[in-house]
């Protein structure tokens, strides 16, 4: 199982908007819509922002929105806010009952 | 509330094992798969595998098999992680996580516990 592929930073000013990519294969991201997408800051555990590609668990802001196309998942991230900042990682179901993350992309809020 | 709360941090010698708990309250144990992840130091999040708290049947990802055994104690609600012949780079932390709600995903996760090994 090869971690799927994210870009190692992105940053943004406050009010604009950000994409985070996420790069699998036909074995996982493209086969199952199944990708979720998670929020670390510092020194703390992940926070669940967006599941089954789409959608939003409760308590998540509908700034964080969820897309897929083939092998890509994205996640977008609107009207940035500085209490944004912080590693995201993606993850999907890859068959079999395993799962596999991405190699994470640190959010900087300029 | 739901939670999942884990042992303290350890330190280990090269060689030696090392296991882990996690404590779940707030839901019903046997009905979700507990899941492993870790982080090494300043890197990304790696699955480890999952455990059924019912039946105790577990999965591991293909680089842990053989070297992290995952078990659970229904009676006490709690799910183990014992992982053995360390190295310097199982150096992470270790989280347990669940899907309660979610599927597929991981909606609650554990505190984190912080293993150190070292010669």
């Amino acid at each position: 199982q090869s971690a799927l592929t994210q870009p190692a930073s992105v940053s943004g000013s406050p009010g604009q908007s950000i994409t985070i990519s996420c790069t699998g294969s036909s074995s996982d991201v493209g086969s199952y819509n199944l990708v979720s997408w998670y929020q670390q800051r510092p020194g703390t555990a992940p926070t669940l922002m967006i599941y089954e590609d789409t959608k939003r668990p409760s308590g998540i802001s509908n700034r964080f929105s969820g897309s897929k196309s083939g092998n890509t998942a994205s996640l977008t991230i609107s009207g940035l806010q500085a209490e944004d900042e912080g590693d995201y990682y993606c993850c999907s179901y890859a068959g079999s009952s395993t799962w596999v993350f991405g190699g994470g992309t640190q959010l900087t809020v300029l | 509330q739901v939670q999942l709360v884990q042992s303290g941090a350890e330190v280990k010698k090269t060689g030696a094992s090392v296991k882990v708990s996690c404590k779940a309250s707030g839901y019903t144990f046997t009905g979700y798969w507990m899941h492993w992840v870790r982080q090494a130091p300043g890197q990304g999040l790696e699955w480890m595998g999952w455990i059924n708290p019912n039946s105790g049947g577990t999965n591991y990802a293909q680089k842990f098999q053989g070297g992290v055994t995952m078990t659970r104690d229904t009676s006490i609600s709690t799910a183990y992680m014992e992982l053995s012949k360390l190295r310097s780079d199982d150096t992470a932390v270790y989280y347990c996580a669940t899907s309660r709600s979610v599927g597929y995903s991981f909606d609650i996760w554990g505190q984190g516990t912080m293993i150190t090994v070292s010669s």
